[in-house]
């Protein structure tokens, strides 16, 4: 399978520490990459590799991965990290991507 | 400053065509794949399309393959992406983004504002 599967929402309180996973069987084979989207705006990427941040990506954010689950995880959650949170990898095939299927993060 | 400008946008009627544009600057665009992503309203992302920085690999999602095609001007450092054919659920906004590969991963780490596109009669 080539899909990517996510919870479609969660939410945490301001200043709490919240993960967000990624399934798909591709992940066994190449590490994901996450995407912070707010309403109107492009995507952003904010982790890539094993546990890369982008220049202006605070460090609340990180990943890890482990078999064919890769996790999100913001530590501090903050009012602004309030957006859609995408998975991206390589398909099976290692020639294609697929996006996984969003999760909706509230901070309440 | 890095930039990625899509435009070519509209609205068209299902069977039409449109052309998508995506102006590079500030990086040297000949050293990077690119690709376009979609975003139907509503909905999450999905991949399109990729191109190598020599063209030389190109790669489409089941989606659209045999009625979009990928391509590029390194000279004139723009993307592009012509559909043909075009069906309602073609209707989203596109992204171009570019594709950077480091030594354990790749992502799409510079994205333009998107250039919706809307397939109606």
């Amino acid at each position: 399978s080539s899909e990517l599967t996510q919870d479609p929402a969660v939410s945490v309180a301001l200043g709490q520490t919240v993960r967000i996973t990624c399934q798909g069987d591709s992940l066994r084979s190449y590490y994901a990459s996450w995407y912070q989207q707010k309403p109107g705006q492009a995507p952003v990427l904010v982790i890539y590799g094993k546990n890369n941040r982008p220049s202006g990506i605070p460090d609340r954010f990180s990943g890890s991965s482990s078999g064919n689950t890769a996790s999100l995880t913001i530590t501090g959650a903050q009012a602004e990290d309030e957006a859609d949170y995408y998975c991206n990898s390589r398909d099976s095939s290692g020639n294609r991507y697929v996006f996984g299927t969003g999760t909706k993060v509230t901070v309440l | 400053e890095v930039q990625l400008v899509e435009s070519g946008g509209g609205l068209v009627k299902p069977g039409g065509s449109l052309r998508l544009s995506c102006a590079a600057s500030g990086f040297t665009f000949s050293s990077y794949s690119m690709n376009w992503v979609r975003q139907a309203p509503g909905k999450g992302l999905e991949w399109v399309s990729s191109i190598s920085s020599s063209s030389s690999y190109i790669y489409y999602a089941d989606s659209v393959k045999g009625r979009f095609t990928i391509s590029r001007d390194n000279a004139k450092n723009s993307l592009y992406l012509q559909m043909n054919s075009l069906r309602a659920e073609d209707t989203a906004v596109y992204y171009c983004a570019r594709g950077t590969v480091t030594t354990d991963s790749d992502s799409f780490d510079i994205w333009g504002q998107g250039t919706m596109v809307t397939v109606s009669s």
